[in-house]
Parts: C-alpha cells; sequence; structure tokens
C-alpha cells in the first residue's frame, strides 16, 4: 500500500507570493491534516479535512488556507508568502477523525526569500 | 499552542541503554497519546500509542508509562541500537479529533 505522498518535495518563493501544496492521503483514508514544522516552534497543527469539510483549524493566520477534493487528494495554500513561513509542511493522513493513527508524508521544504 | 511539555530536548545513550523521554500535559480531556519517531528528511512515523484507560503498554522494545493523576506519560525502549537514533515526539489530542499537540522532540543518538 503506497503511504502519504506530497508534491513537491521542494519550494523555494520570494516573500509576497503564493504557494500550493498538493497531499494525496494513503488509498482509502479519507482524514487529512497539515502541520507546519519548525526548529523554534516545532510540529504545530494547521487544519483538518475530512469529506471535503474542514473540521479543525489551528491558530494561522487567514493566509493559510486548505481545501480537499472528493478523492480525499487535500491541497494547503500560503498566501502573501513571509519569511517566517519558511518550514517544513507535513501532511498526515487517516482513515477518520478517530482512531487518530496518522500516518504522516515526507513533507514540502519551503524557503522564502 | 503547545500544550504538552516534552524533556530532555537531547539524550546520548550507549548501545544496549534504556533511554527514557518524559512528557506532561495540561489539558485533562487529551485521552490520546502517541509517540512519534522521526528521521532527518522523513515524516514523523508512528511508533506506539496509549490511551488513559491503561498504565503501560509495550510494543516491541518501545514502552509507554502513563500517570494519569499526574499527568505525564514517558517512552522507555529496551535494548536501544545505533538505528534508534532519531527524534522523538510526543504527542496528545482528545479523540475523534486529529488536532494533534506535540511536544518539542527529543534528539536521541544511541553510541555503538
Amino acid at each position: 500500500k503506497a503511504g502519504v505522498t506530497q508534491t513537491p518535495r521542494y519550494l523555494i518563493k520570494t516573500r509576497g507570493q503564493q504557494v500550493t501544496l498538493s497531499c494525496s492521503p494513503i488509498s482509502g483514508h479519507r482524514s487529512v491534516s497539515w502541520y507546519q514544522q519548525t526548529p523554534g516552534q516545532g510540529l504545530q497543527f494547521l487544519f483538518e479535512y475530512f469529506s471535503e469539510t474542514q473540521r479543525n483549524k489551528g491558530n494561522f493566520p487567514g493566509r493559510f488556507s486548505g481545501r480537499q477534493f472528493s478523492n480525499s487528494r487535500s491541497e494547503m495554500n500560503v498566501s502573501t508568502l513571509e519569511l517566517g513561513d519558511s518550514a517544513l509542511y507535513l501532511c498526515a493522513s487517516s482513515l477518520g477523525p478517530g482512531p487518530n493513527e496518522q500516518f504522516f508524508g515526507p513533507g514540502t521544504r519551503l524557503t522564502v526569500l | 499552542q503547545q500544550q504538552v511539555k516534552q524533556s530532555p530536548q537531547s539524550l546520548i545513550v550507549q548501545k544496549g541503554g534504556i533511554p527514557i523521554i518524559n512528557c506532561a500535559y495540561e489539558n485533562t480531556a487529551f485521552d490520546y497519546f502517541p509517540w512519534y519517531q522521526q528521521f532527518p528528511g522523513k515524516g514523523p512515523a508512528l511508533l506506539i500509542a496509549i490511551r488513559p484507560d491503561v498504565s503501560e503498554k509495550k510494543e516491541g522494545r518501545f514502552t509507554i508509562s502513563f500517570n494519569k493523576s499526574a499527568k505525564q506519560f514517558s517512552l522507555h525502549i529496551m535494548d536501544s541500537q545505533p538505528g534508534d537514533s532519531a527524534t522523538y515526539f510526543c504527542a496528545a489530542s482528545i479523540d475523534n479529533n486529529n488536532d494533534m499537540r506535540f511536544g518539542a522532540g527529543t534528539r536521541l543518538t544511541v553510541k555503538p
């Protein structure tokens, strides 16, 4: 069974630009969560999608958004990029909202210059 | 946002030693406590998880001890190997909710 895939793996953008990251969950998984990982703040929850609906949202500004498609694939978008958005963005999939066993992808490394 | 405190930040043990990583949480509504292992360039991988109705859970060389009254839980790695060298994260969430709160991570080095 293929794992969680994320594209692209690496991305370099400049301040003010916007970026879209993609995540394909494990086949059969309907819940997708996104996390931001930085050396200073660690792993922080961004949002979760289940059945194309956002279920939970972390404490991030509105520049961070996401969506989920009918095939459970998910995208997240960051607009008006700031230097502080440089991070590893991780996607995790699970069967549903519980029992919370999440499987992480390798992440997308975003660098904002 | 961090509601889970993890210690130590880094840990060095000899092969065969038993590293212990500790976590403490604040929110008594948390009822799912997983541990993740992360190698450089990879996403976190679930190692073992526990719910508060048990005090200990063992899977292979990995054991979680859970103290509900103290709001603490810990990971023990028996007979540690150099291949266990990685960063370990504890986490907590409320059931039916994938909003996982992670500890800051512990970088473990197992020397041969």
